[in-house]
């Protein structure tokens, strides 16, 4: 499977601030995806992040709230803009290797909002 | 879109025991099912999965098994261990393809 790095992997962030989040595969893949795990909960889909185009969100999340970059097959990135605490979540990057339906997910980055 | 729901919430069982999770899911387009694990602080890793055209799959204490037309897919754990302790969640794709829907999570406790 990918490697897949993340980071960082925890910050703590004030209010009304905006924090980027990175997401780097070792090899190049068609399907990146942001999640979203809040404490003590499922996995939630934020959006697709789509190569060369405007990234696919789900009903929920929109872009201005979390704008996402995917500048080639190897690497995204997720903002989380204007936080307040309910952003509190660990934020997950994961890939589908080309042609594979499997899902490998990076290690996460905690994010609390103080 | 697909809905997926997963029991029990948490589950107890003595090491050696077996261990089972159930899911059902609402799209029946769905047609690949993984099964992830979770330990406390570490990303989800994917255990083992199902696709449609099977009913069944095991990897040494493992197994999956799918019921398609009852829409539902359970887990099971043999012989279980210390280690096996964790959250685990079920997944389904929907019409969608790749675009994973998760079930709730079920964390399991075993007891040496």
């Amino acid at each position: 499977s990918a490697v897949i790095s993340q980071k960082p992997s925890r910050d703590i962030c004030q209010r009304g601030t905006s924090l980027t989040i990175q997401c780097q595969v070792d090899s190049q893949v068609t399907m990146m995806f942001w999640y979203r795990q809040q404490p003590g909960q499922s996995l939630t889909l934020i959006a697709t992040a789509n190569q060369g185009s405007e990234a696919t969100y789900e009903s929920g999340f929109v872009i201005d709230k979390f704008p996402i970059s995917r500048p080639n097959l190897t690497f995204s990135t997720l903002t989380v803009s204007n936080m307040s605490p309910e952003d509190s979540s660990i934020y997950l990057c994961s890939v589908a290797p080309t042609g594979r339906e499997e899902q490998y997910f990076g290690p996460g980055t905690r994010l609390t909002v103080t | 879109g697909e809905n997926v729901e997963q029991h029990p919430s948490t589950l107890s069982v003595q090491e050696g025991d077996s261990a089972v999770i159930k899911c059902t899911y609402s799209d029946s387009a769905s047609n690949y099912f993984p099964w992830y694990k979770q330990e406390l602080g570490k990303r989800p890793q994917l255990i083992i999965d199902i696709r449609s055209n099977v009913g069944e799959k095991k990897d040494q204490r493992i197994a999956v098994t799918l019921n398609k037309t009852a829409k539902h897919f359970s887990l099971h754990i043999t012989e279980t261990q210390p280690e096996d302790s964790a959250v685990y969640f079920c997944a389904a794709p929907g019409a969608a393809g790749n675009k994973l829907t998760f079930g709730g999570g079920t964390r399991v406790l075993v007891k040496p």
